[in-house]
């Protein structure tokens, strides 16, 4: 079993829509949750990093995790042609133990 | 804050020759540092951890004959593919980190197109 589990997509939405981005992991021991996303041809973007179970809200970025379901996500509110990319998630373990899922490719159709 | 900055982003060699890619944390110290080669539509794989002023520590199945890596300053890091072969062909992507428990922040990554 992967250590991070991500849904590959692609996943293709109208401009506007609420996109949910998800992402299940195995160990209960993972302290530190992010989202990145990633451009065609650069580096990963941090847009997320949360430590603890709930929400956290940045813009049009919403970062849940629900430790008891080893599960997290990342809801981008009123999607733009511009989050047209990879979303990657990544989970760390704590010294310097990072784990990151296979990304979904997003298309935001105008 | 929180930039890193990777160079080249681009870089095209003849087979046996040897490149070096370097990555700088901008605006703060980073004592380690990470090393990521990315496949077309595939995720990041890890290649190496640096260290500031120690060796490196390499993921298993990469060669550190090959992959050499430096990591000679708090801010500097890089990384030089010796005698290189097609097959070395891919995205390098470096990330620092501030503190243990931050997050990774990640260059602009560097194709390399070996011919």
């Amino acid at each position: 079993q992967k250590e991070v589990e991500q849904d590959p997509g692609p996943l293709s939405v109208p401009e506007g829509a609420i996109v949910s981005l998800n992402c299940t992991y195995s160990n209960s021991a993972f302290q530190y949750f992010m989202w990145y996303r990633q451009y065609s041809r650069k580096g990963p973007e941090l847009l997320m990093y949360t430590y603890s179970s709930g929400n956290k809200e940045d813009g049009r970025f919403t970062a849940q995790v629900d430790k008891s379901s080893k599960y997290i996500s990342l809801f981008i509110r009123d999607s733009q042609p511009s989050d047209s990319a990879t979303y990657l998630c990544a989970i760390d373990l704590a010294g310097n133990q990072f784990y990151f899922g296979t990304g979904t490719s997003l298309t935001v159709i105008p | 804050g929180a930039v890193v900055s990777q160079h080249p982003s681009r870089v095209i060699c003849k087979s046996g020759t040897s490149v070096k890619i370097e990555c700088r944390s901008l605006d703060f110290q980073a004592t380690t540092m990470f090393w990521y080669r990315q496949f077309p539509k595939q995720s990041l794989m890890l290649m190496a951890t640096s260290n500031e002023g120690s060796k490196a520590t390499y993921e298993q199945g990469v060669e550190k004959d090959k992959f050499l890596i430096n990591h000679a300053s708090l801010t500097l890091s890089t990384l030089t593919v010796t005698s290189a072969h097609p097959e070395d062909s891919s995205f390098y992507i470096c990330s620092a980190r501030l503190s243990y428990n931050s997050p990774l922040h990640f260059g602009n990554g560097t194709r390399l197109t070996v011919t």
